[in-house]
């Protein structure tokens, strides 16, 4: 199973773009990248997958490096609603199987 | 509100004693998972039904068990439990399919349990 790595914690003030960055170096070319983040103990929620091209909801964008290996989220203007654990996942491919494996994430704290 | 119902909110017992917590999922959604979070361990993942079949097992213990049910409701069985078992227990539906498509897990709000 591809692991991840993210940075333990990070600042962004207020109304700018926070980027997080995410290593999955391990990664294989038929899985997902996805993101979840989880406000202070309440249920983890969904914020946007990808595979290889950058994709944009209304949350969040996702940019996915070329070889993969690496991806960053970015919440283009963060409020302090945004302060949370953010969870880098990548989805394993084995036939059957639907493991989501949640590392220690990155606690995101936005400043007013 | 994601649409996934966990019963009960909170849950204080004692050690050796067998509880059982409840999950509804989305509607329409196939999948049921569980996860533990306590303080030190992160969010680990449990056990994943699909359609009423195991799919998934992650770190699930042998003290606990899960099923779902044909109405697609699932619930996650702790016996003999410890003090160690105090923790979040949290329940994510999905609709099941490839990854990458609809396999986007919704969490419900969680069961906080407490083994004094």
């Amino acid at each position: 199973d591809a692991k991840t790595t993210q940075p333990p914690s990070m600042d962004c003030a207020e109304g700018r773009a926070a980027n997080l960055p995410c290593n999955h170096s391990t990664i294989s070319g038929n899985e997902y990248v996805y993101w979840y983040r989880q406000i202070h103990s309440q249920g983890p929620q969904y914020i946007i997958h990808g595979l290889k091209n950058n994709e944009t909801n209304e949350m969040a964008s996702l940019i996915i490096t070329e070889d993969r290996k690496s991806s960053t989220l970015i919440l283009p203007h963060a409020t302090l609603r945004d302060t949370a654990v953010y969870y880098c996942i990548v989805r394993p491919s084995t036939s059957g199987t639907y493991k989501y494996i949640f590392g220690t994430g990155t606690r995101l704290k936005v400043l007013a | 509100d994601s649409g996934v119902t966990q019963t009960p909110k909170h849950l204080i017992t004692a050690t050796g004693q067998r509880v059982t917590l409840r999950c509804s999922p989305r509607s329409g959604d196939l999948s049921v998972y569980w996860y533990q979070q306590s303080l030190d361990q992160g969010l680990q993942f449990l056990i994943q039904y699909y359609n009423g079949e195991e799919r998934a097992k992650g770190n699930i213990l042998e003290r606990f068990s899960a099923q779902q049910f044909p109405d697609l409701h699932s619930e996650l069985n702790l016996s003999s439990l410890e003090l160690g078992d105090s923790a979040l227990y949290f329940c994510a539906s999905s609709l099941g399919g490839l990854a990458g498509r609809g396999d986007e897990q919704f969490f419900g709000p969680g069961t906080r349990l407490t083994v004094l």
